[in-house]
């Protein structure tokens, strides 16, 4: 079955650094990899998508994530963290059977 | 646009009483339905997802269940609510093919006590 490893369930940068997340997947199948976040007490909102067209793909709010076949990796980025960023980010991979899988979750702080 | 509601915001229930979470959808049609759980510090577990009115499948066996009588609504229930039931139950829809993001309400916090 279709999974995700996200590495590292907090992980705290100072504004204006570089923003890591890194996700890890697993899959049978050609995979649709998603990532969200998700502000204290909301829903989960996409950031951005991959769906086998580019393999940098760009999203809101600045952050890109790369595919990497090889690395089996989807890590999430953003050039300058800003104190907005703070919340808590998930990787998803699109199971066969349309079920989505969410990684655990990493908690990002940002300090000022 | 689509949108997505999810009622109550937030429930107080005590150990033992029923549940009852709806979840409505606006502006598309048969779309898959889920609902989430999310206890505290942990990841979303999928409780329940639809494919189509009457049409449920459950991903692990607890005391809830879920309905869906008519194409937009989804609703969770509970006979008997357990202290474990507590935590952010969401609820999302999504279209049908593989490369749809799902997208979720603001969903509901549920406390037992």
């Amino acid at each position: 079955a279709q999974s995700v490893t996200q590495l590292g369930s907090h992980v705290s940068v100072s504004e204006g650094a570089l923003v890591l997340l890194r996700c890890n997947y697993s899959s049978s199948v050609p995979p649709y990899l998603f990532w969200y976040v998700q502000y204290p007490n909301q829903g989960l909102q996409l950031l951005l998508k991959y769906t086998s067209a580019a393999t940098l793909v760009k999203g809101i709010n600045g952050f890109e994530a790369e595919f990497k076949k090889s690395e089996t990796s989807f890590h999430l980025t953003k050039p300058s963290a800003h104190m907005s960023d703070a919340a808590e980010y998930f990787c998803a991979v699109s199971d066969k059977n349309n079920d989505m899988r969410f990684g655990a979750g990493t908690r990002l702080t940002v300090k000022p | 646009s689509q949108t997505i509601h999810q009622w109550p915001a937030t429930l107080v229930q005590p150990v033992g009483s029923p549940l009852s979470l709806e979840c409505t959808v606006e502006g598309t049609s048969n779309p898959n339905l889920y609902w989430y759980r999310q206890a505290a510090g942990r990841g979303l577990q999928l409780l329940f997802y639809s494919v189509g009115i009457g049409q449920i499948s459950s991903e692990v066996p607890q005391n809830l269940s879920a309905s869906r009588p008519q194409d937009r609504q989804f609703i969770l229930s509970s006979k008997k609510l357990l202290l474990s039931d507590s935590g952010f139950y969401l609820c999302a829809w999504s279209g049908t093919a593989r490369w749809d993001e799902q997208f979720f309400g603001p969903g509901t916090r549920l406390t037992v006590l």
